[in-house]
């Protein structure tokens, strides 16, 4: 069956830190990966998308890459902040003509000042 | 921000009621999508439409309807709420692939 796994629920780092999340997934063939940002009692905000043709994708202290053999997502935030405390989601969509996208449980980060 | 609006941000309500959760959304986008999601827990897909006068049950199976008759508009009704409905309830909508979604800020539902 399919599933998306995020590598841990938790995630507590120190401010100025690279904060590293981890996206795996099984018997997907997905065309994009997404992440999102969800802030508590707040719906997730798009963040960045990388097709399964691209390697990494920036997005000024964001960095995300997508590894179709390893069937894995990597998503970094450098110079990390205590504003950027939030739980991280990872999406895929279900292949090609899908609309539809499949959330991952998410990582809830802490930047500890 | 996205302009996609949700009312009521939070309702508590007694069982039995018939409730209507609004969506609407001002990007003209074809597709919206209705999401249920419990406190820390991922997002499930409970309905979707790809345009108006098109609407599909989603991967979690829901006692709730919806209805799409105008392109902005995508309202949740539950025509009888029990404590089983208490949830967050979040609506999206995407423009075409690669999709991204944009979502409105939910509603906490509440059944007592």
């Amino acid at each position: 069956s399919q599933k998306i796994e995020q590598n841990s629920e938790a995630l507590n780092i120190q401010e100025g830190k690279t904060a590293t999340l981890t996206c795996n997934y099984t018997n997907y063939s997905p065309a994009y990966l997404q992440w999102y940002r969800q802030d508590p009692g707040r719906g997730p905000v798009f963040l960045l998308l990388i097709r399964e043709n691209e390697k990494e994708k920036r997005k000024e202290r964001l960095k995300v890459t997508f590894d179709t053999t390893l069937k894995q997502s990597l998503f970094h935030i450098t110079a990390s902040q205590p504003a950027d405390s939030a739980t991280y989601l990872c999406a895929l969509d279900s292949g090609a003509g899908s609309y539809q996208l499949t959330f991952g449980k998410g990582t809830k980060l802490s930047v500890i000042p | 921000e996205a302009d996609i609006y949700q009312t009521p941000r939070y309702l508590v309500i007694g069982t039995g009621k018939k409730i209507t959760l609004e969506c609407s959304q001002t990007m003209g986008h074809d597709k919206m999508y209705w999401y249920q999601q419990d406190p820390g827990m991922e997002l499930h897909l409970i309905h979707y439409s790809y345009g108006v006068n098109s609407t599909e049950k989603g991967d979690l199976s829901s006692e709730s309807t919806v209805s799409r008759i105008r392109t902005e508009h995508f309202p949740l009704t539950l025509e009888s709420a029990r404590p089983s409905h208490t949830s967050q309830y979040l609506c999206a909508s995407s423009d075409a692939r690669p999709c991204e979604q944009y979502f409105g800020p939910g509603t906490r539902l509440t059944v007592t």
